[in-house]
């Protein structure tokens, strides 16, 4: 069964580093998402991407974030310079249309230090 | 802002009996999932209800979605220990942006 993956599974960096977060989607999908999880809070929308286009954005998602789809198969999350309050599980969903199901990869820890 | 509000967040229950879990969102919506994570893990998905009055089942968990209450329940029933995890409902508040509840953490004591 198609599955989405993301890489690293977990990702150490100091403050102010810059990190990128990669997802594989699942192929035949069009819709692509990064949420993030604090330890032990509630999952947050970030961002949602469409046609080579953030479709959607939170307040969470400024300029110190960015998205990216710079092949047929890779979508990457990038943050510029870290902060402490980064630390947290990120995970990347893919949808084939709008209205269906998000399905979601394992996640991405990444620690800030 | 929108709200979405679970309750409750922490259910201990034994095996066998039957609970309910309550999803109450504050805007208009007429799409809300159900997902289910284990610790460590990510978010699987269990129901999507795209229309008021659905209602999905499979196993033991059973979902409906009132749209006019804003209102969605995941009901449990017989649980066993397997049903152990956290559940958050999420609300599309339109473009596929999902607004996730707090999460019910369930323990199913044997």
């Amino acid at each position: 069964e198609p599955e989405v993956t993301q890489t690293p599974s977990h990702q150490v960096t100091q403050m102010g580093q810059e990190v990128i977060l990669r997802c594989v989607p699942i192929s035949n999908h069009l819709y692509f998402y990064w949420y993030r999880q604090i330890l032990g809070q509630k999952v947050e929308f970030l961002v949602s991407f469409y046609n080579n286009e953030i479709s959607e954005k939170s307040e969470i998602f400024d300029d110190q974030f960015s998205v990216e789809r710079p092949d047929g198969s890779n979508f990457t999350l990038k943050i510029r310079s870290t902060k402490l309050e980064d630390s947290a599980m990120y995970f990347c969903a893919s949808t084939k249309l709008v209205s269906y199901e998000q399905y979601f990869g394992p996640g991405t820890r990444l620690t800030v230090t | 802002e929108l709200k979405v509000e679970q309750n409750p967040l922490f259910l201990s229950m034994q095996e066998g009996k039957n609970y309910t879990i309550y999803c109450n969102y504050s805007t208009t919506s007429d799409r809300l999932y159900w997902y289910r994570q284990d610790p460590g893990k990510s978010l699987e998905s269990l129901f999507v209800l795209l229309s008021n009055g659905a209602v999905k089942q499979e196993g033991r968990l059973m979902a409906s979605l009132d749209t006019k209450a804003r209102l969605s329940t995941l009901h449990i029933t017989a649980a066993v220990h397997d049903l152990s995890a956290t559940y958050f409902c999420a609300v599309d508040i339109g473009g596929n942006k999902l607004v996730f509840g707090a999460g019910t953490i369930l323990r199913v004591k044997s």
